[in-house]
């Protein structure tokens, strides 16, 4: 079964940090880019940060550039979130997903995707 | 970036009633690569439609997706029960990413 499970959620203090793990199972993790992906509470989806299979490119929303960074381990077939200097409005359930299979490229190559994978996500609270 | 507008903001139907559900972008989506996604409360996004009009794996065909360049639409041919939930549009032609705000479709 294809499978994406988020952990490392949790309380934490503003400008605290906390890194966010995503145990993938089912599928060729390494040959798949992936993606961090956020939803505030009530609010809809915000893309955070990507990774392509072999790490060579790696991308973030401005929201969160210079303050977060992914990183995978295709040989234990994990993906990471450090998230420092945490906000208020960081507050939200992040989700870990894949790739799906038809990617566009940007003008540096990197590849975007859609999502075709989804885990149940991880809340992470920020309090001010 | 490209900013999705999805409308209306709240669609009220009834099961068996067909559903359609727009999302305009502020530029030409590139080669197509616009998903939709459907979310439940307390559940994770499921992908429905990927390159605008390819129907996921397992997805029923009631559900279709057309459009290009800047106008998008998803549609339900006949509503079942549990299609009433959140639909969100996904461009992944330019960087960055983006998703639209998301159509509630209710219960009428």
């Amino acid at each position: 079964e294809v499978q994406l499970v988020e952990s490392g959620g949790g309380l934490v203090k503003s400008g605290g940090s906390l890194r966010l793990s995503c145990a993938a199972s089912g599928f060729s993790f390494k040959s798949y880019s992936m993606n961090w992906v956020r939803q505030a509470p009530g609010k809809g989806l915000e893309w955070v940060s990507s990774i392509s299979s072999s790490s060579i490119y790696v991308n973030y929303a401005d929201s969160v550039k210079g303050r977060f960074t992914i990183s995978r381990d295709n040989a234990e077939n994990s993906l990471s979130l450090q998230m420092n200097s945490l906000r208020a409005e960081d507050t939200a359930v992040y989700y870990c997903a894949k790739e799906g299979d038809w990617s566009s490229y940007d003008n540096s190559g990197s590849p975007w995707g859609y999502f075709d994978i989804w885990g149940r996500g991880t809340l992470v609270t920020v309090s001010s | 970036e490209i900013v999705l507008t999805q409308s209306p903001g709240t669609l009220s139907l009834s099961p068996g009633e067909r559903a359609t559900l727009s999302c305009r972008a502020s530029q030409s989506v590139s080669g197509s690569y616009l998903a939709w996604y459907q979310q439940k409360p307390g559940q994770a996004p499921r992908l429905l439609i990927y390159g605008a009009s390819s129907r996921a794996t397992g997805v029923p065909a009631r559900f279709s997706g057309s459009g290009s360049a800047t106008d998008f639409t998803l549609t339900i041919s006949r509503l079942e029960p549990e299609d009433f939930a959140v639909y969100y549009c996904h461009q992944y032609g330019s960087s960055p990413c983006t998703f639209g705000h998301g159509t509630k479709l209710e219960i009428k």
